[in-house]
This record gives C-alpha cells, structure tokens and sequence, in this order.
C-alpha cells in the first residue's frame, strides 16, 4: 500500500511567487491534514478536510494560503504571494473515518522563499 | 490554550543506555497521547499512541510510553539505545478523535558508540 505522497520535495521561490503543494493521501482516507514546520517552532495545524470538505481550516496563517481537495482525493495547498515566512517544512497527513487515531504522515515539501 | 511541552530540544545518550524523552501537556482534560519520530529524509512515523486504555503503552523498536494523569506527563522510555534510535521525537496530542494533532517542540535523539 502506498503510503502518504507529497510533491514537490523541494521548492525554492522568490517573495511575491505563488507555489503550490500537492499531496496525495493514503487511499481510501477521507480526513486529510495539512501541517507546517517553521525552522525552529513546532510543527502546526493548518486545516483538515474530511473528504472534499474544510472540517477545520482555523490554523491557515492568512488569506494567502489556499487549500482545496476537488473531488476528496489529493489536495493542493498554494500560497500566493508568498514571504519570507511562509519558509518552512509543509507536511500532510490523512487517516481513515471511523479508525482515525493515527494520522499518517507524508516526508514533506521543503519550502523556501528568498 | 492546549500545549505539549518537550523538554531538551536535543538529548544524547551513549548506545546501551537508558532513552528518557520528557513530555507534558496542559489540560485538565486527558486528551489522546501520541509519540512520532522522524527519521532523516523521511516522513513522521507513530511510534506508539494512549487512548485510554492502558496507561502504560508499548510501540515500535521496543519504545514505551505511561500517561500519568496526575503529572500530566507523556514520557517515552527505551532500556536501551540502538544507534539507529538517533533521530527526532515528537510528542503529540488531540482532544477528539480525527482532530488536529497539537504538536511539542520535538527532541533530536543523537546516540553516541
């Protein structure tokens, strides 16, 4: 069974850039988690969507984070324009409904803006 | 506001030795209780998670783990260290079942030959 899929691994962007995150969760997992790692902080929530729909979006920093899950498979996160801050490890995660203890993790997309 | 608190931000332990991580969380209310590590290059993996069974859990690469609900305390233990325990450890909560994990500031494990 595959395991939780993030792309890009790496991205190096410029301020005032737009990127975009993808990842694709385990199959059949219809919670979906974003999280991010800033050097040094703790990793944080960002949202989580049960299958296409923003169970809880209250750790999104701004309105230039945008996420969507079309069709409740994978999900998009885009930042745009991106800062300096947003600079960071953006992690994803997914468990199945009705077992959903444990989150499966992806390796994360390293986000570096410039 | 709910928190985890590792602490050390980094532990080093000689190989043999006893693995001690250090975790607390604030809340009256005892939440789901959850170990990850990451190894380089990699994803988080679950070592071993409390959901009000047992208070004293056993996980992967024999880890364990006792909540003490009266110290609030999530302490990841190994008798002994591997050199392939060297990695990062985090400890995590959640308040309902499928919610956000509340993450510590985690604690890079080096072991030493």
């Amino acid at each position: 069974e595959a395991g939780v899929t993030q792309f890009p691994s790496h991205s190096v962007i410029e301020k005032g850039q737009t990127v975009t995150l993808r990842c694709d969760p385990i199959s059949g997992h219809d919670n979906l988690y974003w999280y991010r790692r800033v050097m040094g902080k703790e990793i944080k929530f960002l949202l989580h969507f049960v299958k296409e729909s923003k169970q809880d979006e209250s750790g999104m920093p701004n309105n230039r984070f945008l996420a969507e899950r079309t069709g409740g498979t994978y999900s998009t996160l885009k930042v745009q324009p991106a800062e300096l801050e947003d600079s960071g490890v953006y992690f994803c995660a997914s468990s199945p409904l009705g077992d959903d203890y444990e989150q499966y993790f992806g390796p994360g997309t390293r986000l570096t803006v410039t | 506001a709910q928190s985890v608190t590792q602490l050390g931000s980094h532990v080093s332990v000689s190989e043999g030795a006893l693995v001690l991580l250090r975790c607390n969380y604030s809340s009256s209310v005892p939440p789901y209780l959850f170990w990850y590590v990451q190894y380089p290059n990699q994803g988080l993996q679950l070592l071993l998670k409390y959901t009000s069974a047992a208070t004293l859990v056993k996980g992967i690469n024999g880890f364990e783990a006792e909540f003490k609900k009266s110290e609030t305390s999530f302490h990841l233990t190994k008798p002994s260290a591997h050199m392939s325990d060297a990695a990062e450890y985090f400890c995590a909560v959640n308040y309902n079942q499928g919610g956000k994990l509340i993450f510590g500031q985690g604690t890079e494990l080096s072991v030493k030959p």
